[in-house]
Parts: structure tokens; sequence; C-alpha cells
């Protein structure tokens, strides 16, 4: 079974800092990987996906990586924003098929 | 990006009824939806996968005849929770994925509590 560790757990920052969020995963034969964003009572929201034959994937402030051979991806939000404070959740799929695989997330406070 | 829908957001139901909760996808087809939960401070645990026109696939754990899910179109799946109880108070999160869909995209939640 898929096992997914976020680190850190929780994470609080002044504005405008940069952070890096690092997810490792069990298997490593994935065929991608998704970074969402889940607020408070909320569901999920998509941030990136990046394919297995991908190493990176960038969609504005955000930028993905994934190591498949280590287990590993990290997001990195630059410039952070007191509206980028959310859970934050890689979701790398289950070894069987399609299904993802989530961790408890870092819950990110970006204070201004 | 693709839309899902959940429907109701928000649910409170008394023990021993049960409760619908639809999930659809808006712009594209779905030939597989998949239904999760996520109990407070947890993860989302993922309940079963439901493909069009075929019997949902439960995880070990849950259970088939309390969580009866239909997935009759490519559009609609349904998860109706039967003689709730407290203990299946959750928040309940559906997911599509489907043709010329690369990503899961996930419903916005709906908060059940059996009182």
């Amino acid at each position: 079974k898929q096992e997914v560790t976020q680190i850190p757990a929780a994470l609080s920052v002044p504005e405008g800092e940069n952070l890096v969020l690092n997810c490792s995963f069990t298997d490593s034969a994935i065929y991608n990987l998704q970074w969402f964003r889940q607020d408070p009572g909320k569901g999920l929201t998509s941030l990136l996906l990046i394919q297995s034959s991908q190493r990176e994937q960038t969609s504005g402030r955000l930028n993905a990586s994934l190591d498949k051979s280590s287990g590993r991806s990290t997001l990195y939000i630059a410039a952070s924003q007191p509206g980028d404070s959310a859970t934050y959740l890689c979701a790398p799929p289950s070894n069987s098929g399609y299904a993802l695989n989530f961790g408890k997330g870092t819950s990110l406070l970006v204070t201004p | 990006g693709a839309v899902v829908s959940q429907h109701p957001s928000r649910v409170i139901c008394k023990s021993g009824t049960s409760v619908k909760i639809e999930c659809r996808s808006l712009d594209f087809q779905a030939t597989t939806m998949f239904w999760y939960r996520q109990f407070p401070k947890k993860s989302l645990m993922l309940m079963a996968t439901s493909n069009e026109g075929s019997k949902a696939t439960y995880e070990q754990g849950v259970e088939k005849d309390k969580f009866l899910i239909n997935h009759a179109s490519l559009t609609l799946s349904t998860l109706t929770v039967t003689s709730a109880h407290p203990e299946d108070s959750s928040f309940y999160i559906c997911s599509a994925f489907g043709q010329g869909v690369y990503e899961q995209y996930f419903g916005p939640g709906t908060r059940l509590t059996v009182t």
C-alpha cells in the first residue's frame, strides 16, 4: 500500500517568504503525482500535476519537483501570501490503479 | 479545469436514517469516480472506486451494504449511507477521472452529521 509522509506537518511564516514543502512516498512505480490545497472544511483544489516523465512543473508562484527513484516530491512556494494559508496535500496514485493516496498534509499559515 | 459538484454540501440526519450524496462531473464524462472520507484532522481515505455501468470496488474495511454506490451514468455517481450512525459523521468527498482528463478533480465535499 502506498504510504505518504509530508514534512513539516505545520508551518508558520511571515508574508513574502519562499518555502518548501516535502513529500515522500513508498511506492515509486507511479505514473504521475498531484499536489492539492485544501481550505478548512472545503474540498480539494488541484494545484499541479507532474507526469512520471517530468522532473518539474510550474504554475505561477508554485513549482513542484518529482524524483521518482527516491520517492520524493517537493512543492516550492515563492513569495508567500496570506491567501496561501491552507493545508497542502501531495497525492501519488496507488500501485493498483488511479485512486490517490494522501498523507496528513502540511498546514501552512502565512501571516501578514 | 474540469468541474465536479456534490450535493448536498451539508446534511444533518438522525441515527438510523439513510442519506444520499450525489457527485456530478459537469463538463466531462467521468468513467471512474472515487469516494473518499475524511475524519477531523485525518487524511483522506479511499472508500470505493466507482466505474460507470459496473459494481463499485470497495476498500478493505468499508462495508458495501452500508455504503451503497451507484454510477449509473458518465456524469453521476451516488453514495448512500444506509442506517447512518454517529460514527459515520465525516466529510465525504468524491473525485472524477475520465476521457481526456488526466488528473483527478474533486468535488467540494459533503459534511455529514448524524445525531
